[in-house]
């Protein structure tokens, strides 16, 4: 139980096209889905939380009207890179929690999607 | 906010050993703490975790041990295997809230 999938894994675009990542529970409702961005050998940072039909909490730096997330229903959220930069390569995860506040922390992570922008 | 330190950064050892991996963090509020693998280019795993009414807990190989008065918690990993061989990273997180912070992660290379 508890998997969580997103699509494409991998995607190369040319510099200035947008890109659109989703991240889709499969056997729970995600009433919360976080999006990391991860640097080769780094850690995991958390661009944004986003909760089903409410607008996204950005992480401050992150610039909201780059990288457009909707959450339109509780097993699917999305990441849009507008205008994407050969510095927006990386490698993108969301992950899912489920429950009212205070059931369950744990987060179950997709499996990530590999971005390269030429 | 909350600030999570890990260490070492990389940990080398020999199939068989014991290796133990320590993190520290700032908010006294904190009582959720996880443990994530992470193999090359795939997603974080959770392997174990704790909750800050508990002092240890183990899973077959793997121990997790908090102490809340010193603020650290630690992942303890006996008879290694290569296939351990992955980064590990820790977080923590207040009740009430889903966002755990990570730390920086620690390369767990066994060698066999």
């Amino acid at each position: 139980g508890a998997v969580v999938s997103q699509h494409p894994s991998w995607v190369i675009c040319k510099s200035g096209t947008s890109v659109k990542i989703e991240c889709r529970s499969l056997d729970f409702q995600a009433t919360t889905m976080f999006w990391y961005r991860q640097f080769p050998k780094q850690s995991l940072m958390l661009m944004a939380t986003s909760n089903e039909g409410s607008k996204a909490t950005y992480e401050q730096g992150v610039e909201k009207d780059k990288f457009l997330i909707n959450h339109a229903s509780l097993t699917l959220s999305t990441l849009t890179v507008t205008s994407a930069h050969p510095e927006d390569s990386s490698f993108y995860i969301c992950s899912a929690t489920w429950g009212a506040l205070g059931l369950t922390d744990t987060q179950y992570f997709g499996p990530g999607t590999r971005l390269t922008v030429l | 906010g909350e600030n999570v330190e890990q260490h070492p950064s990389t940990l080398s050892v020999q199939e068989g050993d014991s290796a133990v991996i320590k993190c520290t963090y700032s908010d006294s509020a904190s009582n959720y703490f996880p443990w994530y693998k992470q193999e090359l280019g795939k997603r974080p795993q959770l392997i174990i975790d704790i909750r800050s009414n508990v002092g240890e807990k183990k899973d077959q190989r793997i121990a997790v041990t908090l102490n809340k008065t010193a603020k650290h918690f630690s992942l303890h990993i006996t008879e290694t295997q290569p296939e351990d061989s992955a980064v590990y990273f820790c977080a923590a997180s207040k009740g009430g809230s889903y966002i755990p912070t990570f730390g920086r992660g620690t390369s767990l290379i066994v060698h066999p």
